[in-house]
């Protein structure tokens, strides 16, 4: 089993300011997507990167993809209160029965007016 | 499109008793899978789908059961209930699985399962 660590586990800030989470492995990923959830629903997808080193943006929100696939950020420049929410990277790794996906813990963001 | 949906969204099991959870998609997606979210920890994979009429083990399968007659729907089964099984369970589902490209997964609501 791949074992993806995010950190931090829980983040309080202030509106206005910048944030960085991290999602960690020992293993290589073919791909590496961040979800948001909010609560009572289920995780919405932000994005997928695929090439190591790789860097989207969505907005405020900058993504990674570390050198050797085995990590992960996730920075958010000037938070806002709706951006509160849980952040779940997940993992994809090929098997011979076909790819699956691995979910970090997970990240809860709070950012307070 | 409705999307991913999910029945019911809330239950209470005692110790013992089995139960159905109820999992549709009308996105003629191929993969169907379910989750369970318990704090801390994530998602954890369940069981999983490739296409009507295959399944197969995800990381915590122990207690569940799956089928997949049809492409749109994906039920599971709890045979056993155990306090244990107390969770949040999704549904998800998506177009295929590429090899290097994961395609995106689309969740439904979960339901919240309490085994007294």
């Amino acid at each position: 089993t791949q074992l993806l660590e995010q950190s931090p586990q829980f983040l309080s800030i202030q509106e206005g300011e910048n944030l960085t989470v991290y999602c960690n492995s020992s293993s290589v990923f073919s791909s590496l997507q961040w979800y948001r959830q909010e609560p009572g629903e289920g995780p919405v997808l932000l994005v997928t990167v695929v090439t190591g080193g790789e860097v989207k943006k969505l907005k405020r929100l900058t993504f990674q993809f570390g050198d050797a696939r085995k990590d992960s950020s996730l920075h958010i420049t000037a938070a806002q209160t709706g951006d509160t929410g849980l952040y779940l990277c997940a993992g994809a790794v090929w098997e011979t029965s076909g790819s699956r996906l691995t979910f970090g813990e997970g990240t809860q963001l709070t950012v307070n007016p | 499109n409705a999307g991913v949906t999910q029945t019911p969204k809330f239950q209470v099991l005692k110790t013992g008793q089995s139960m159905t959870l109820q999992c549709a998609q009308d996105m003629n997606h191929e993969y169907m899978s379910w989750y369970r979210q318990d704090p801390g920890m994530g998602l954890r994979l369940i069981h999983y789908s490739v296409g009507a009429g295959i399944t197969d083990q995800g990381e915590v399968p122990n207690g569940y059961n799956v089928s997949r007659s049809t492409t749109e729907d994906f039920p599971l089964r709890l045979l056993s209930a155990a306090p244990s099984q107390t969770s949040v369970y999704f549904c998800a589902s998506s177009q295929s699985i590429g090899f290097r490209l994961y395609n995106e997964q689309f969740f439904g609501p979960g339901t919240r399962l309490t085994v007294l």
